[in-house]
């Protein structure tokens, strides 16, 4: 079974910290992905991966960037936190591209910026 | 802009039942739709997905049905059980080959009553 980990469940960081959050999947999975979620907007694309070395902005690439150098750990990077970024963070994995590969998702990070 | 809008952020049904969650999107360049379930403290889980060459897709009790020309899309659950309670976002796609690079809906929150 398609394990996503997040390396921490909650988190709570003061504005303009540099936080990151860990992600590691462990099926071997080419495609990897970030993704937030809000109450009354559902989930919303931050940034994705493809391959290693690769990265890609999704829809609300703003104040995020992201890091892969290895196949099975995607990184996200906030690099100066506001309180706007309090969200449920999640990270998936996918095994291909095409539109039915399912994405596997982790438990997700409830991040909090006060 | 919402580009795939769930308007009923919740629902509630006997079991037994049947279950219908409705999903709207605005983008005709949509041609992949997919189903997640997701559980308080977990992350979503892939459910069912449809093309936009079918109307209609089943898997066990599942079905998802397609009107393109309405730009609608439904889930129907058929019977409904207790353990179906969840949240429910649709998600579509644009291309084939870019699975994982979804627009999601809000989520609409069944709960499924013995």
């Amino acid at each position: 079974d398609v394990k996503v980990t997040q390396s921490s469940r909650y988190l709570v960081k003061r504005t303009g910290e540099k936080v990151f959050l860990e992600c590691v999947q462990d099926m071997d999975h080419e495609n990897m992905f970030w993704y937030r979620q809000d109450p009354g907007l559902g989930l919303r694309l931050i940034y994705f991966s493809y391959d290693v070395k690769m990265k890609e902005k999704g829809d609300i690439p703003e104040g995020y960037s992201v890091s892969r150098e290895k196949k099975e750990r995607f990184s996200l990077i906030l690099e100066s936190a506001s309180t706007n970024q309090t969200s449920m963070y999640l990270c998936a994995s996918s095994f291909s591209r095409t539109y039915n590969s399912p994405l596997h998702f982790g438990n997700g990070t409830r991040l909090t910026v006060t | 802009d919402q580009q795939v809008k769930q308007n009923s952020p919740s629902l509630s049904v006997q079991e037994g039942r049947i279950s219908i969650l409705n999903c709207d999107y605005t983008n005709s360049m949509f041609d992949y739709f997919l189903w997640y379930k997701k559980y308080p403290a977990e992350g979503p889980t892939f459910l069912i997905s449809i093309s936009s060459i079918k109307d209609k897709n089943e898997d066990g009790r599942f079905t998802v049905f397609l009107n393109k020309s309405a730009k609608h899309l439904s889930l129907h659950i058929v019977p409904s059980q207790p353990g179906d309670s969840a949240v429910y976002f649709c998600a579509a796609s644009g291309a084939y080959n870019q699975g994982g690079k979804l627009i999601f809906g809000q989520g609409t929150e069944l709960s499924v009553k013995p």
